[in-house]
């Protein structure tokens, strides 16, 4: 079944450091792949997101490029910091689905 | 404005009680869903409503009886709950039907976060 594999954590980094979480998917048909954060006590917030193949999606300095032939969708940050402390969740959707498919989340915690 | 809104915040309920939590959302949007998270883990999907219908119910216990009264609204009557049931409760909504890259992006409220004592 269609499905969403990320890197487990926790992931613990220093401030300024390059971030790389991992993230890929199975899926039947062409999904719309997203990144969702989650900070300490709150909901999901939709981070960045990429609908087709190359797409490159990117919010707050975070960027994820849509890669068909690796089935992938990594999320990247040049220099992360404190503020960035939370747990990522990639997911998946596909056309004309509303069932949202999460991985397991990734705890990222940055030390100043 | 894509802000989805839920109250309570935080709800503690005895096995015995009946309570409901809500969900609000003026963007427009005409499928909203339920979400439950245990501590460490993503979010499962619960029920879906589109157009006022509920068109995905994922074999849940009938202790959780969704409503959506109008288009704008959902809600989660909770009766006679376990301590298992003791999570966060996500709403979320997203536009429906027709083609578009926004189409599927699901917006999330806060939560309520649920204690069944």
């Amino acid at each position: 079944g269609d499905s969403v594999t990320q890197m487990e954590g926790p992931v613990t980094l220093s401030e300024e450091a390059f971030l790389t979480i991992n993230c890929t998917y199975t899926a039947t048909g062409y999904p719309s792949l997203f990144w969702y954060v989650q900070y300490p006590g709150e909901g999901l917030q939709l981070l960045l997101k990429a609908t087709k193949a190359d797409d490159k999606g990117s919010n707050k300095g975070f960027e994820a490029t849509y890669r068909k032939e690796t089935t992938s969708f990594h999320l990247e940050k040049g220099s992360v910091q404190v503020s960035d402390s939370a747990v990522y969740f990639c997911a998946l959707i596909l056309d004309n689905n509303n069932d949202m498919r999460f991985g397991a989340g990734t705890r990222l915690t940055v030390k100043p | 404005d894509t802000e989805v809104t839920q109250t309570p915040k935080h709800l503690v309920m005895g096995m015995t009680n009946k309570k409901s939590l809500k969900c609000e959302q003026h963007m427009g949007h005409r499928a909203m869903y339920w979400y439950k998270q245990k501590a460490k883990k993503p979010p499962e999907l619960m029920f879906v409503y589109s157009y006022e219908k509920l068109s995905i119910n994922e074999s849940v216990p009938s202790r959780f009886s969704p409503e959506c009264p109008n288009s704008s609204l959902l809600n989660l009557h909770l009766h006679a709950l376990q301590p298992e049931d003791s999570a966060l409760y996500l709403c979320a909504s997203s536009q429906e039907g027709g083609s578009g890259d926004l189409q599927e992006t699901q917006y999330f409220g806060p939560g309520t976060r649920l204690l069944v004592l």
